[in-house]
C-alpha cells in the first residue's frame, strides 16, 4: 500500500529537549515536506527536499532542521522545542515540488505538545 | 502576493444542505487549484482540482466553480451527508516542476449533522 508514515504519532516534551519526528515514503517520490497544521493559519511549510540530500526552507523553517540522507525518508528535528511549536505536523511526499496534478501525498499527522 | 484567503473559518449545515466554502486570491501566476479534505486523525487528500480555463468542475456531488476575472473559487457539496464532515483546504499552484509549490488557503471545518 503506498503510503507516507510519521513517528510518533503523538508526543508530549518539555522545553529545551531534542526530539525527531520520523518520516518514510514507499513510493519512490523525489519530493518531501514537512507542513505544520495550526487553527486559523492553514497549513505552512516548514522545509521541503527535492531529492537526497537537497533540501530548502520553506515559510517557517525558524526552529526546525531536517535531513534526507535517503530517498524514502526525511526526518523533522527540532534541537531546542519551544511552546510556540506545539502543533499538528505533516510530512507529505509526490513526484515533484508541487505534485503531478496538484496532488501532495500526506501522512496521518504528528501532534506535538511542548510544555 | 502568495496568499490565498478562505473562507469561512468554520461551518454548519443540516444534512442534506449545500455548504459553500470560498477561496480568493491575488497572484495571477496561479494556475491550477486543487482542494483537499482533511478528516479528524488523517492527513489532507486530495478531493478535486481545477485548472483556470474552466468555470466549473463536478466530481460527484463536490462542484468546483471557477471566476478568473474575480480572483476567485469556491467548493459546493451537494447534497451533504454527516460523512462529508472534515476539514477543507484550498490551495493554488503556482510555477511548475520543480520550480513550482503549493500554496494552502487557511482551513475550512465543516460539521454535517444528521
Amino acid at each position: 500500500e503506498a503510503q507516507v508514515t510519521q513517528n510518533p504519532r503523538y508526543l508530549i516534551t518539555v522545553t529545551g529537549k531534542k526530539l525527531t519526528v520520523t518520516c518514510s515514503q514507499n513510493m519512490n517520490h523525489e519530493y518531501m515536506s514537512w507542513y505544520r497544521q495550526d487553527p486559523g493559519l492553514g497549513l505552512r511549510q516548514i522545509y521541503y527536499s527535492m531529492n537526497v540530500e537537497v533540501t530548502d526552507k520553506g515559510d517557517v523553517p525558524e526552529g526546525y532542521k531536517v535531513s534526507r540522507k535517503e530517498k524514502r525518508n526525511f526526518p523533522l528535528i527540532l534541537e531546542s522545542p519551544s511552546p510556540n511549536q506545539t502543533s499538528l505536523y505533516f510530512c507529505a511526499s509526490s513526484l515533484d515540488r508541487q505534485g503531478v496534478n496538484g496532488e501532495l501525498f500526506f501522512g496521518e499527522g504528528s501532534r506535538l505538545t511542548v510544555l | 502576493q502568495q496568499q490565498v484567503k478562505q473562507s469561512p473559518q468554520s461551518l454548519i449545515v443540516q444534512k442534506g444542505g449545500i455548504p459553500i466554502i470560498n477561496c480568493a486570491y491575488e497572484n495571477t501566476a496561479f494556475d491550477y487549484f486543487p482542494w483537499y479534505q482533511q478528516f479528524p486523525g488523517k492527513g489532507p487528500a486530495l478531493l478535486i482540482a481545477i485548472r483556470p480555463d474552466v468555470s466549473e468542475k463536478k466530481e460527484g456531488r463536490f462542484t468546483i466553480s471557477f471566476n478568473k476575472s474575480a480572483k476567485q473559487f469556491s467548493l459546493h457539496i451537494m447534497d451533504s451527508q454527516p460523512g462529508d464532515s472534515a476539514t477543507y483546504f484550498c490551495a493554488a499552484r503556482v510555477g511548475s516542476g520543480n520550480t513550482g509549490k503549493l500554496i494552502f488557503g487557511q482551513g475550512t471545518t465543516l460539521q454535517v449533522k444528521p
